[in-house]
């Protein structure tokens, strides 16, 4: 078990361009998450995956934000059309029940310029 | 809603000396989940120690304890012995039983003095 990984770890796009990142879990966990974290900030929910299905995403989400997680494996996120505002490091986050910890990845920084 | 609050934005504490965290945090619901998680300075998050809200029995892990406090809505973290690696922020999250979605505060930045 190598731990949550993500990848790439850091994106440099130009405001209008869409970028894709990939998590890839703890095999054995079905329970998948996606954050966003601003410097000096508390981790943002973003979105949850249990498998396959997405059960919930935040309202601050604009429709840019897409998420999949298909065979409820890996997952990717996609913004598309990146905005300024959209700089930050997203992170990804598996568990492997309800009310256990959340194992984080290492993050994918993203610069928008 | 559910709210965490961290009102210390940043700590400092002497190498080998205590230093206590604050978190409170707000749920209307009688059955959650408790965290706090390290982030070492550009490196991932890891779990410190987990409470579960119907446990009276404080979470220890060996150097790190909480003392929560349910009727305050209270959850506190201490550092025995502290250490250069300590350093880093410390992020209080609650999960309500039933949802899906674990609320994070601010952080607090732990600096450790030699």
């Amino acid at each position: 078990d190598t731990g949550v990984s993500q990848d790439p770890r850091h994106k440099i796009t130009k405001r209008g361009q869409n970028v894709t990142f990939r998590c890839d879990p703890i095999s054995e966990h079905n329970r998948l998450y996606w954050y966003r974290q601003t410097l000096g900030q508390g981790p943002e929910f973003l979105t949850y995956f249990q498998n396959e299905a997405q059960l919930e995403k935040s309202r601050l989400l604009s429709d840019r934000f897409s998420a999949e997680r298909p065979k409820g494996s890996f997952s990717t996120l996609e913004i598309q059309r990146t905005e300024q505002g959209d700089s930050a490091m997203y992170l990804c986050a598996s568990s492997p029940g309800q009310g256990r910890e959340q194992y984080f990845g290492p993050g994918t920084r993203l610069t928008v310029t | 809603a559910q709210t965490v609050t961290q009102s210390q934005p940043e700590m400092s504490v002497q190498e080998a000396e205590t230093v206590t965290l604050s978190c409170t945090y707000d749920t209307s619901e009688s059955d959650y989940y408790l965290f706090w998680y390290k982030q070492p300075p550009s490196r991932q998050m890891i779990l410190v120690i987990r409470q579960e809200a119907y446990k009276q029995q404080n979470a220890t892990e060996n150097r790190f304890s909480v003392n929560f406090q349910k009727a305050a809505k209270s959850f506190s973290l201490k550092i025995s012995d502290s250490q250069l690696g300590d350093a880093a922020m410390y992020f209080c999250a609650s999960l309500s039983s039933g949802t899906y979605k674990y609320i994070f505060g601010t952080g607090t930045r732990l600096k450790v003095l030699a």
